[in-house]
């Protein structure tokens, strides 16, 4: 089993709509979490943090559940500059030594908004 | 302006010459990181780096090493590069482990 997973998509929407996509993780005492959005071809770019209590940034929304170990990104009222491939990304626990806090990617969910 | 820079963007080349990719940043960050990206597999660590000297393997550092003589600078050479080799690479920064990374524009390399 993968250590995060995302459904690839990709996700055609039209303009205007929600799209909300979730990511799993498998280790339960993983420390956070975030999503990276990444365009076609350009290097991934952080996107927003995702806290317990839920947070939100304009048009997005992250939510963790920390007992089902998944995380989830709402987008309202896609636009077409919405099109790119959203990477849940987890950091890993601290083992006190080692790759302290390495950063896990899932392989990304692509979003195509269309007009 | 803030920047993970790497060089070369694009690089195509025959299996074992040895090459270099350089990564180089300008924010002081003390973590460094390699990573590649292939279809379907996503974001794997080659190597990274928590400070001057200090360097580890990722999930993925077979055929590839790093070095960190610098705060700003940190390396990958494939001595002897490979067909399976193939990929888009990034270099990325943070300050310390659990800061924002920050990714370079990525470099893509065909070995042929």
């Amino acid at each position: 089993r993968k250590e995060v997973e995302q459904d690839p998509g990709p996700f055609n929407v039209p303009e205007g709509a929600t799209v909300a996509f979730n990511c799993t993780y498998s280790n339960s005492a993983s420390q956070s979490f975030f999503w990276y959005r990444q365009d076609c071809r350009k290097e991934p770019k952080l996107l927003m943090s995702v806290y317990s209590s839920g947070n939100e940034d304009g048009r997005f929304t992250a939510q963790l559940n920390r007992a089902s170990q998944y995380i989830s990104l709402l987008i309202r009222d896609s636009k077409l500059s919405d099109s790119a491939t959203y990477l849940c990304v987890v950091r890993g626990i601290f083992h006190g030594s080692g790759n302290t806090g390495k950063l896990i990617f899932g392989q990304g969910t692509t979003l195509q908004v269309k007009p | 302006e803030a920047q993970v820079t790497q060089n070369p963007r694009y690089l195509i080349t025959v299996t074992g010459k040895k090459l270099t990719v350089t990564c180089s940043q300008n924010m002081n960050h003390e973590y460094m990181s390699w990573y590649r990206q292939d279809p379907g597999l996503g974001l794997r660590q080659i190597y990274y780096s928590m400070n001057v000297e200090v360097t580890d393997k990722g999930d993925v550092p077979e055929g590839y090493k790093v070095s960190r003589k610098e705060k700003r600078n940190f390396p990958l050479i494939l001595e002897s590069p490979s067909p399976n080799q193939t990929s888009l690479y990034f270099c990325a920064s943070s300050r310390g482990v659990y800061g924002e990374l920050f990714f370079g524009e990525g470099s893509r390399l065909t070995v042929l």
